[in-house]
């Protein structure tokens, strides 16, 4: 079944320490998502690859970089995790293809991520 | 004031209830309105989408557009414990971002 993977999924790391969270999509979308979701809020976006061109959102802090080798895989670097930063962090993934389907996002199961 | 506003809940019901989840908006430019499902600890999972006004219905799922009163709604029939689950809204203006709700958290007990 074509899907989005994300690996791990729980993350422990420890103040300060980098920590990579890798997404994998069997879709071939070209447009891929990084998303921080906090306990009972809405997902909140740090930003978006069209393709190989990407797309930072202003309020996201520079501690959060994003890396995308090709197609199917992106990956979320914290360079300096803080206490602040432990929250789930979810991959998303559309299709520009048509203006119903660049609307629909698919998720992968996310990556909890704890910071000691 | 939030683009999209979402009851945060909870909202619990007896099994065979009829559960009805809502959010209003701001933003007449919506076009593209969607409900995720997420169960705890999973991503959200995306049950229904609808362009513009008007209803659609998926088995016990009914999603309901009201562009006029920027108000949308969906139903679920006949819920079931399965059901339970926290349910985002989320809205485009036919660009490839999301606004989502802050998520109902729903129980339902037998």
């Amino acid at each position: 079944d074509a899907m989005v993977i994300q690996n791990p999924r729980y993350q422990v790391t420890q103040f300060g320490k980098p920590v990579t969270l890798s997404c994998s999509q069997t879709l071939n979308h070209n447009v891929m998502y990084w998303y921080q979701q906090k306990s009972s809020q809405a997902p909140k976006l740090l930003f978006h690859y069209y393709d190989k061109d990407f797309n930072n959102e202003a309020d996201t802090p520079d501690n959060f970089q994003s890396r995308r080798p090709n197609t199917s895989f992106c990956f979320l670097d914290i360079r300096s995790p803080g206490l602040g930063d432990a929250a789930m962090y979810l991959c998303a993934t559309s299709s520009p293809r048509d203006n119903v389907a660049k609307n629909i996002q698919y998720f992968g199961a996310g990556t909890r991520l704890s910071v000691l | 004031q939030k683009e999209v506003e979402q009851d945060p809940g909870p909202l619990s019901v007896p099994e065979g209830a009829i559960v009805s989840l809502n959010c209003t908006y701001s933003n007449s430019a919506f076009q593209y309105f969607m409900w995720y499902r997420q169960y705890s600890r999973k991503g959200p999972e995306l049950l229904m989408y609808t362009y513009s006004s008007g209803n659609k219905e998926d088995g016990r799922f009914t999603a309901q557009v009201d562009k006029s009163s920027k108000y949308i709604s969906l139903f679920i029939r006949d819920s079931q414990p399965s059901d339970s689950a926290t349910y985002l809204c989320a809205m485009s203006p036919n660009t490839d971002k999301l606004i989502f709700g802050t998520g109902t958290r729903l129980q339902v007990f037998p």
